[in-house]
């Protein structure tokens, strides 16, 4: 059972097109993350969010991202005008603090063409 | 400077062997540590966290080791299905969380 759920698993786009990952908590936990992987890479830390706010974020996390959880439900990743190298595996996490375990979704397989 | 160094391997080893993974960090301030298992092409899956005294779980065991900064995970009696990259995972303190991955340790479990 996902402790996350995330749409789509895989997500195909033109260069330049902005894309948004989703993702729902099966649970109610309060610190929600983002995280990526390109493909042969390690995992990176992209942003965390607390209370309908950003907790911290990395330096991958520039103008290019934003996250938002608009109903209170969803959580999502935006990333804007897409490059090539945007190409990666994005994970969505939840926790119950910054400093503890995260436990993963599945991940949605972003393919910038 | 990599923040988070772990052996890449592949580590080879037989059904039943004990098979032992260390990974060292440069953040001496670091006060979480995990290890996530993480199969080809899935997401991370928690195996265990880390704590100072050092903790088991069944066959696996974690220690943490300050003085050196180093964490290491024992694996005793390999299944195939230990198969997997074992990525160490770093949390520091005093203002930033922002968790530091390893690259991970591939281990291969043949019969």
């Amino acid at each position: 059972e996902p402790e996350v759920t995330q749409t789509p698993s895989h997500q195909v786009t033109q260069m330049g097109q902005e894309v948004i990952l989703r993702c729902v908590p099966i649970s109610n936990h309060l610190y929600f993350y983002w995280y990526r992987q390109i493909l042969g890479q390690k995992v990176e830390f992209l942003v965390s969010f607390y209370n309908n706010e950003i907790s911290e974020k990395s330096e991958i996390f520039d103008d290019q991202f934003s996250v938002e959880r608009p109903d209170g439900s969803n959580f999502t990743l935006k990333i804007r005008s897409t490059k090539l190298e945007d190409s990666a595996m994005y994970f969505c996490a939840r926790g119950q603090a910054m400093n503890t375990e995260a436990f993963f979704g599945q991940g949605t397989r972003l393919t910038v063409v | 400077r990599k923040e988070v160094e772990q052996d890449p391997g592949p580590f080879n080893v037989p059904e039943g062997a004990t098979v032992a993974f260390n990974c060292t960090y440069s953040n001496s301030a670091s006060q979480s540590f995990f290890w996530y298992r993480q199969d080809c092409r899935k997401e991370p899956k928690l195996l265990m966290s880390v704590y100072s005294s050092g903790n088991e779980d069944g066959r696996f065991t974690a220690q943490l080791n300050r003085a050196s900064q180093y964490i290491s995970l024992l694996i005793r009696d390999s299944k195939l299905s230990d198969s997997a990259t074992y990525l160490c995972v770093v949390i520091p303190s005093g203002g930033s969380y922002i968790p530091t991955f390893g690259r991970g340790t591939s281990l291969i479990v043949h019969p």
